[in-house]
């Protein structure tokens, strides 16, 4: 099993819709995690960090965190052409090192 | 400004020559984090860094080599055992608050094999 694993895609969803990006883990005692969003050639940018269970709100983004499932999620909402990038699934893994791993990224396409 | 500059954004390394990155923060961030990007793929982690003088392999670290001398820089030396170096490297920091975690980026370094 992977430590954090995201569906490649690429995700399509249309101008408006709800666009729903998932991250599993393989670190039960993980505490930190966090969305990215990247655009090719350039560093990623933070979208969203989540600490507790449930969800997350931040404009059109809203995180979720299940610990139990390992499972955290990102939903955007009225999904915009300018969306369109690479997202980025990361987990700080207990062990007192900080390692923190990122998934391989799922590619979401919003077309008009 | 605060944040973290990495250099050079461009580098050609011949075959069989060791090259190193450079990563600098002053943000008096403790973490630090290489990470390796190939096209059209995820972030794979090279090494990493909580402390100064303490480093710990990531899951790609054959054919690389850190140093944490000092607490704001943390370079990245790719090594002529690297076979396929040529990639888009990030150096990251990260500070660890009560409230939570920030990650920072730098804005990255392309390496080219020539």
């Amino acid at each position: 099993q992977k430590e954090v694993e995201q569906n490649s895609g690429p995700l399509s969803v249309p101008e408006g819709a709800i666009a729903s990006l998932n991250c599993t883990y393989s670190d039960r005692g993980s505490q930190s995690f966090f969305w990215y969003r990247q655009y090719s050639g350039k560093s990623p940018e933070l979208i969203m960090s989540i600490y507790s269970n449930g969800d997350k709100e931040d404009g059109r983004f809203t995180a979720q965190l299940n610990k139990a499932s390992q499972y955290v999620s990102l939903l955007i909402r009225d999904s915009q052409p300018s969306d369109s990038a690479t997202y980025l699934c990361a987990v700080v893994f207990s062990g007192g090192y900080n390692k923190l791993i990122f998934g391989a990224g799922t590619r979401l396409a919003v077309h008009p | 400004d605060g944040g973290i500059t990495q250099s050079p954004k461009y580098l050609f390394r011949k075959e069989g020559q060791n090259v190193t990155l450079s990563c600098e923060q002053n943000l008096n961030h403790d973490a630090m984090y290489w990470y390796r990007q190939d096209p059209g793929q995820g972030l794979r982690l090279i090494y990493y860094s909580q402390i100064v003088n303490d480093f710990q392999k990531g899951d790609i670290a054959e054919g690389y080599s850190v140093s944490r001398e000092k607490k704001e820089s943390f370079p990245l030396t790719v090594t002529s055992a690297q076979k396929n170096p040529t990639a888009f490297y990030l150096c990251a920091s990260r500070e660890q608050k009560f409230s939570g975690n920030t990650i920072y980026f730098g804005e990255g370094s392309w390496l080219t094999v020539v």
